[in-house]
């Protein structure tokens, strides 16, 4: 089945660090890939998505690219902020499905000033 | 707010008791799906409706659990005779269609802890 493999937290960084968090996944289709992000006391949302190989998602200064040679979907930032504090997810959804989602188990970013 | 609601926010139960949790989806949505979120862990798909039905309920763990949309708006998990390993947040998630490309929008989620 359709799994998804991200490296486990928390990271901790200080503020204007350049992030990488790695994300790898396995899928029997052809997948599109997500980032949603978990700020403390909100709701999970979206921060960026890729639909096929090589397509870069980028939102809010993050960034990360389909590689389905490696079946990776790294997320990037060159210069992060306290307000990055969250937790992030690395997800995709089976393109011969509706939307349903797959998870990682989420990596916890701690920024310091 | 135009946003997925869910209540209540937390609810404490027994063992054994019944629990019932409520999503109100983004008026219009067609798509919901319910999830469930262990501590620690990434959520995790329980089912979907398209409209008022159901259409996967393959991640549900066993008979105690049961979800409704009767009139393709309002969704409602029941878990029956609640254990300790149902202890999560529960995540209800909306999207405008039906398409893998549609944005999902989740609700702020409902942590039940089984005593």
């Amino acid at each position: 089945g359709d799994s998804v493999t991200q490296m486990e937290g928390p990271v901790t960084l200080s503020e204007e660090a350049f992030l990488t968090i790695n994300c790898t996944y396995t899928a029997t289709g052809y997948p599109s890939l997500f980032w949603y992000v978990q700020y403390p006391g909100e709701g999970l949302q979206l921060l960026l998505k890729a639909t096929k190989a090589d397509d870069k998602g980028s939102n809010k200064g993050f960034e990360a690219t389909y590689r389905k040679e490696t079946t990776s979907f790294h997320l990037e930032k060159g210069s992060v902020q306290v307000s990055d504090s969250a937790v992030y997810f690395c997800a995709l959804s089976d393109s011969g499905g509706y939307q349903k989602v797959t998870f990682g188990t989420g990596t916890k970013l701690q920024v310091i000033p | 707010g135009a946003g997925v609601s869910q209540s209540p926010r937390y609810k404490v139960a027994k063992r054994g008791q019944d629990v019932a949790l409520r999503c109100d989806p983004i008026s219009g949505h067609v798509s919901l799906f319910w999830y469930q979120q262990a501590l620690g862990q990434g959520p995790e798909f329980l089912t979907y409706f398209q409209n008022e039905a159901q259409l996967d309920k393959s991640g549900l763990p066993s008979d105690r659990f049961f979800a409704e949309r009767p009139e393709g708006s309002v969704s409602t998990l029941k878990i029956q005779r609640t254990q300790q390993e149902d202890s999560a947040v529960y995540l209800c998630a909306t999207s405008a269609g039906t398409s893998v490309y549609n944005e999902q929008f989740f609700g702020p989620g409902t942590r039940l802890t089984v005593l």
